[in-house]
């Protein structure tokens, strides 16, 4: 997992709440991306920061919502109105020369 | 639409035999291949990766993989299992500035004792 920690390990919401998921990373890469994990279906990217203060749009963004205001930081925050939040979620930072991305240890949302 | 495809839910394999878990793609240009590996409950660590040059890509824990550009596959291979061997394998490839991974649907390595 090297030097991306993701925390908490696990996250509980009540129903209309939104929560945020911790992502820091100390490996001075400007790449950094969220993905969704549900069992059977691989991994889907939520949101992406290529760059301090700017994000982009994955193919799952709707009902989550991301800042990069430092470079070691890329927090997510699942909204009430994503429906089905209940999965495992990773964080991954990327080098650019090497353009390898790598890991967190995720943190697991469930839903009271 | 870019994809990659990991045929088998699931790959059994005796200890000390060889292991394969297949991956095909579907791209357009050039892609960049990886694969990862997942342990229960943990985040994906990365093996090894494909970007240009030899066909044959030597990773972390004795694992290899074959690029085939006529077949479009990254097959995983290695030569002896081991029962640590044991967990999820995701095949990801990488196309355009944004890089951005595509995921296939992982295989689940059972390496039997």
């Amino acid at each position: 997992d090297g030097g991306i920690t993701q925390s908490p390990k696990y996250l509980f919401r009540k129903e209309g709440q939104n929560v945020t998921l911790s992502c820091e990373q100390n490996l001075n890469h400007d790449a950094m991306y969220w993905y969704r994990q549900d069992p059977g279906q691989g991994l889907r990217l939520i949101y992406y920061s290529q760059i301090v203060n700017d994000f982009q749009k994955g193919d799952i963004a709707e009902g989550y919502s991301v800042s990069r205001e430092k470079k070691e930081s890329f927090p997510l925050t699942v909204t009430s109105a994503q429906k089905n939040p209940t999965a495992f979620y990773l964080c991954a930072s990327m080098d650019w020369p090497q353009e390898t991305q790598y890991f967190g240890p995720g943190t697991r949302l469930l839903v009271l | 639409a870019q994809s990659v495809a990991q045929p088998e839910d699931q790959v059994n394999v005796a200890e000390g035999n060889p292991l394969t878990v297949k991956c095909t793609y579907s791209v357009s240009g050039n892609p960049y291949l990886f694969w990862y590996v997942q342990y229960p409950n943990r985040g994906l660590q990365f093996l090894l990766k494909y970007i240009t040059g030899d066909n044959l890509v030597k990773g972390s824990y004795g694992f290899e993989a074959e690029f085939n550009k006529s077949q479009t596959s990254f097959h995983l291979k290695k030569p002896s299992a081991l029962v640590s061997d044991s967990a999820l394998y995701f095949c990801a490839v990488n196309v355009g500035a944004t890089n951005k991974l595509i995921f296939g649907t992982g295989t689940l390595l059972a390496v039997q004792p």
